[in-house]
């Protein structure tokens, strides 16, 4: 079975640093791979996906994730933090084979960004 | 083009009473989800449907039922509401396929006293 497992259920950034979430997942085939963004009060939104070709994913507003197989981790970056970026994301992952989309979401990280 | 719309975006129930979650894409979408979100814990899928006329359980079924009525909608029941069962609802669609992206609904937020 998958699982995902995200490091630190709570990062604190100030505006204008690094942004740095970390992923590992656990498949027993290769996996595909999402981080989703949720703003307060809000559904989810995708920020980019790993399914397959390229291991440099750049997604929505500057961020960006490296799928590792060696390391079985998907980390999120931003280069640079901005106020706006305030939300809780969540590594997902579905087993590749699967006919449906039955996801695996970590527990998700709360980011604050201060000024 | 409203995406995923779900229905109604608050609830409070006493334990016992029975209530459906409305979810509904205008996307031409084949397959459409059920998720609670609980504190600490993600998203944990309740159901799900994969094509009109199918339905399958997911990884926290109990306490509930859903129906596919037709492409675009997707019901989700609580026949008889438990406290445990206080939680966000979130409704996704998409296409299909496993890494096909979702479309998640702005949630129904429930409370069950």
């Amino acid at each position: 079975a998958q699982s995902v497992t995200q490091l630190g259920s709570h990062v604190s950034v100030s505006e204008g640093a690094l942004v740095l979430l970390r992923c590992n997942y656990s498949s027993s085939v290769p996996p595909y791979l999402f981080w989703y963004v949720q703003y307060p009060n809000q559904g989810l939104q995708l920020l980019l996906k790993y399914t397959t070709g390229a291991t440099l994913v750049k997604g929505i507003n500057g961020f960006e994730a490296e799928f590792k197989k060696s390391e079985t981790s998907f980390h999120l970056t931003k280069p640079s933090a901005h106020m706006s970026d305030a939300a809780e994301y969540f590594c997902v992952t579905n087993a590749g084979g699967t006919s449906y989309g039955k996801l695996t979401f970590g527990q998700g990280t709360i980011l604050t960004v201060h000024p | 083009n409203a995406g995923v719309t779900q229905t109604p975006k608050f609830q409070v129930l006493k334990t016992g009473q029975s209530m459906t979650l409305q979810c509904a894409q205008d996307m031409n979408h084949n397959s459409m989800y059920w998720y609670r979100q609980d504190p600490g814990m993600g998203l944990r899928l309740i159901y799900y449907s994969a094509s009109e006329g199918t339905t399958d359980k997911g990884e926290v079924p109990n306490g509930y039922n859903v129906s596919r009525l037709n492409k675009r909608e997707f019901s989700l029941r609580l026949e008889s509401a438990a406290p445990s069962q206080t939680s966000v609802y979130f409704c996704a669609s998409n296409v299909a396929g496993a890494g096909d992206t979702q479309y998640f609904g702005p949630g129904t937020r429930l409370t069950v006293l």
